[in-house]
């Protein structure tokens, strides 16, 4: 797993709530994603980034924010969760000059 | 917007028998990866085949590549039970060389 770990692994909360789920590695990989992956979509790009404090959004960022201040951080936002953004979270990072991804365990968000 | 279509969605087959699995892209690409995914899990990188090879092998893997048909194939030979799992392809297009675009992905499974 390139010693990727995401927090927590799962959680229910409930519509509106603000809701934070956060990635750490340790293999100091420069590139870091927040994908989702639900039934009939595959996997799907919210955000990324590929340096500390540069991020930039993906196919699916509406109603998600990302931060990142340390190499080793990625956090995921949802401002005010929606019954919509049930699912399965997904971190991935990339090290310089190599084009394969290391993928978190996921994270089951459930939005009542 | 999703990259990769994968076919088919669903494999079932006997232990030893080989399993091919097919995707098709939309733009032109400097690489298609794929990945393996068991249940409830992360996704796991298999093999990477540049835009300019044809043909790849990992083991039990081959892989190849139709740039003029914009397709890749996956096969497994000599399946085992333990290759049970979804299978993703993975394109990143030349204008977002550090994106990953996933297909929906074929889901195998192998009968003992």
């Amino acid at each position: 797993d390139a010693g990727i770990t995401q927090s927590p692994r799962h959680k229910v909360t409930e519509t509106g709530t603000p809701v934070t789920l956060r990635c750490h590695q340790t293999e100091n990989h420069r590139y870091m994603y927040w994908y989702r992956q639900d039934p009939g979509h595959g996997l799907r790009l919210i955000h990324y980034s590929y340096g500390v404090k540069d991020t930039d959004k993906g196919e699916v960022s509406d109603g998600y924010s990302v931060s990142r201040s340390k190499t080793e951080d990625f956090l995921l936002t949802l401002e005010s969760a929606t019954s919509s953004q049930t699912s399965v979270y997904f971190c991935a990072t990339q090290g310089q000059g190599v084009y394969e991804q290391y993928f978190g365990p996921g994270t089951r968000l459930t939005v009542t | 917007s999703q990259q990769g279509e994968e076919d088919p969605q669903a494999l079932s087959i006997q232990e030893g028998e080989n399993a091919t699995m097919n995707c098709s892209y939309k733009t032109s690409i400097n690489n298609l990866q794929w990945y393996r995914q068991n249940s409830g899990r992360g996704l796991v990188h298999l093999i990477l085949i540049r835009s300019n090879e044809r043909e790849k092998h990992s083991g039990r893997l081959r892989v190849t590549l139709d740039t003029s048909k914009k397709s890749s194939s996956l096969l497994i030979t000599a399946s085992r039970a333990a290759d049970t799992a979804s299978y993703f392809c993975a394109t990143d297009e030349i204008q977002g060389a550090q994106k990953l675009v996933f297909g929906q992905g074929t889901r195998l499974t192998i009968n003992p």
